[in-house]
Order: C-alpha cells, then structure tokens, then sequence
C-alpha cells in the first residue's frame, strides 16, 4: 500500500523570502511522485513529477523538487514566492492497479504568502 | 482548447434527488476518472475506466454508478442523493506515457463540480 503525509496543513511566508513544503511517502515499489497545485475554486494543475530519472526535478513557475530515496520524502521548493502562488498544493505518489494509474493525493498543504 | 471538461459546474439539489455530472476529454486519453474532494481538501479517487471499461472501483456506494458511452467520455450518475454526498467531483483523464525505459501516467483534471445536497 501506498500513502503520502504532508506534514504541514498551512504554511505562510513573505513574498520574496524561499518556500518550503513537506512531504514524506511510503511505497511497496518504485515510485513516481506529483506535486499538484489548487488555486481557489480551480482544478487541479500538474506542478512537476518524478519518475526514476534526476532526482531534482524542475517544474513550472520556479518551483522544484528533490527526491530523497533515503528519507523518503520529496519536498517542494521555490527561492522567492510569489503572491500568485498562494494555493492549496498536493503532494502526490502513484501505483499500477491492474496496469491503470491509481494516484494517493496527501491531504494539501495551504500556502499563504504574505505581502 | 478545453482538455477535461466537466458540466454543470456547481449543482445544488435536495436530498433523495437523482443528479448526474458529465465529464469530456478531448486528448485521446483512454483512461479516465472521477474523484471526490471533501470540506477538508482530501482528494481520494472514486473509479477508473480504461477503453470503457471498470478498472477501479474504490468502495464507493452503489448509489453512484459510472458510465462511458465512449473513451472520450465518463458521466457520473447519483442516485438517493444524501447530505454526505456535498463536495467537489473532478474528473481526469491520463495516457501511458513512457520514459527511460519506465512507463508513468501523467493525469490531467477537470475544473471540477462542487455538488451541495441540501
């Protein structure tokens, strides 16, 4: 079984300053890994994944991730937040059922950026 | 272009009512979803159909049933509506994609339907 933790429910920081948030996830194999983003009443919209190749992965808008095998984590970074990325972010982990993708979501982190 | 559609975007009925929420992929994905935000924010898939057919089927009550008239489309239909049945309803859609030699889904989701049973 699989499952992802995130280990803050809210984090706020202020505009210009780095953003850090947390994620550790548990997998029987291999794992790929998401982190998805949520703007108020919005969908969801796909940040940046790890799939076994470089394990510092570089998504949009500044933001980036690091795949620690050792710690089990893959949290997400940015230098210098922006208001626009206040949002609800999702750490994801996926698994193959019966060869269709089956994605556990962690249960968000809310991202407050202070002017 | 709209990738993931979904219609209406907000419902709101009252409890025992029947409702269903429609759901269109226009990127020739063969795999599509649907999932349930709750009040809290917690995402947890509900079903998977692959070419049409049921491949996931996450202990949801049978008061919800799937249909895929074909693979560009997946409709969720509700029956009895209960007050617990109130969230957020996203549909996705995905395409095997391969790389180095391992093969991942990359899913795309709708902008959602916020469903309150009154």
């Amino acid at each position: 079984a699989q499952s992802v933790t995130q280990l803050d429910s809210h984090v706020s920081v202020s505009e210009g300053t780095p953003v850090l948030l947390r994620c550790n996830y548990s997998s029987s194999y291999s794992p790929s890994l998401f982190w998805y983003v949520q703007h108020p009443n919005k969908g969801l919209q796909l940040l940046l994944k790890y799939t076994s190749a470089a394990t510092l992965v570089k998504g949009i808008n500044g933001f980036e991730a690091e795949f620690k095998k050792s710690e089990t984590s893959f949290h997400l970074t940015k230098p210098s937040a922006h208001m626009s990325d206040a949002a609800e972010y999702f750490c994801v982990v996926s698994d193959r059922d019966f060869g269709n993708e089956k994605l556990t979501f962690g249960t968000g982190t809310r991202l407050t950026i202070i002017p | 272009d709209t990738a993931v559609s979904q219609t209406p975007k907000y419902l709101v009925t009252q409890m025992g009512n029947d409702k269903s929420i429609k759901c269109e992929q226009n990127l020739g994905h063969d795999t599509m979803y649907w999932y349930k935000q709750d009040s809290k924010k917690f995402l947890k898939i509900m079903f998977s159909y692959n070419n049409k057919e049921l491949i996931i089927n996450e202990t949801v009550p049978n008061r919800f049933s799937p249909k895929s008239p074909d693979k560009a489309h997946l409709n969720l239909h509700i029956n009895s509506l209960e007050l617990g049945d109130s969230a957020v309803y996203f549909c996705a859609s995905s395409q095997e994609l391969g790389t180095t030699g391992k093969n991942f889904y990359e899913q795309y989701f709708g902008p959602g339907t916020r469903l309150t049973v009154t």
